[in-house]
């Protein structure tokens, strides 16, 4: 079964300073990697994904992702953070057992930037 | 257009009611998800449309109904829920067949049960 892991509930940063978020993930075959952002009692917006190739993907808002194979991570990065980023992030990936029509989600992380 | 509609935003409802949350999308997308999302909890797959025929049911108790009537519209009807039923229901879309597409989440329905 495919999972993903946030290892970390809660991240705090300084505004202006780069930020990381972690992600772990287990799955059978390729993965289909996904970030999303949910601002407060709002839907999930899509940040960026990978797919296959270039292992640094960049997304939305100045977001980027880099994918290690060997550590199966997708940490999602942002050079310097904005006080607008704090929200909540969920890394998501494609459960290839139903079809690929389901996403299982990490419990995600809180990410505090602080000015 | 990249835009899920959900309606409505907010709903309070008691146990004896019947009520029906609306989704639409017009991306063409023909793979439709109910997610349900408690608080400071990843969303939780409730049901998946696959060219407007349910794919999956995630075991959900039979007091929730999806329904799928075309391709761009998604309701769910809610009847006799539970107060634990209060969440926030998300709908999202993609497109159908391809494990590399990304979903678009609409804004939710924040439910109260009472």
């Amino acid at each position: 079964a495919q999972s993903v892991a946030q290892p970390e509930d809660q991240v705090n940063v300084a505004e202006g300073n780069p930020l990381t978020v972690k992600c772990t993930y287990s799955v059978s075959g390729n993965p289909y990697l996904f970030w999303y952002v949910q601002y407060p009692n709002r839907g999930l917006q899509f940040l960026l994904k990978y797919i296959t190739g270039d292992n640094l993907v960049k997304g939305s808002y100045g977001f980027e992702a880099e994918f290690n194979k060997s550590q199966t991570s997708f940490h999602l990065k942002k050079p310097s953070a904005l006080v607008s980023d704090s929200a909540l992030y969920f890394c998501a990936v494609r459960d290839m057992g139903n079809y690929g029509q389901n996403f299982v989600f990490g419990p995600g992380t809180r990410l505090s930037v602080l000015p | 257009d990249t835009e899920v509609t959900q309606t409505p935003k907010h709903l309070v409802m008691g146990m004896t009611n019947k009520k029906s949350l609306k989704c639409e999308q017009h991306m063409g997308h023909r793979a439709m998800y109910w997610y349900k999302q408690k608080a400071k909890k990843p969303p939780e797959l409730m049901f998946v449309y696959s060219y407007e025929k349910l794919s999956i049911n995630e075991s959900v108790p039979s007091r929730f109904s999806p329904e799928c009537p075309n391709s761009s519209l998604l309701n769910l009807h809610l009847h006799a829920l539970q107060p634990e039923d209060s969440a926030l229901y998300l709908c999202a879309s993609s497109l159908a067949g391809r494990g590399s597409a990304e979903a678009f989440f609409g804004q939710g329905t924040r439910l109260t049960v009472v």
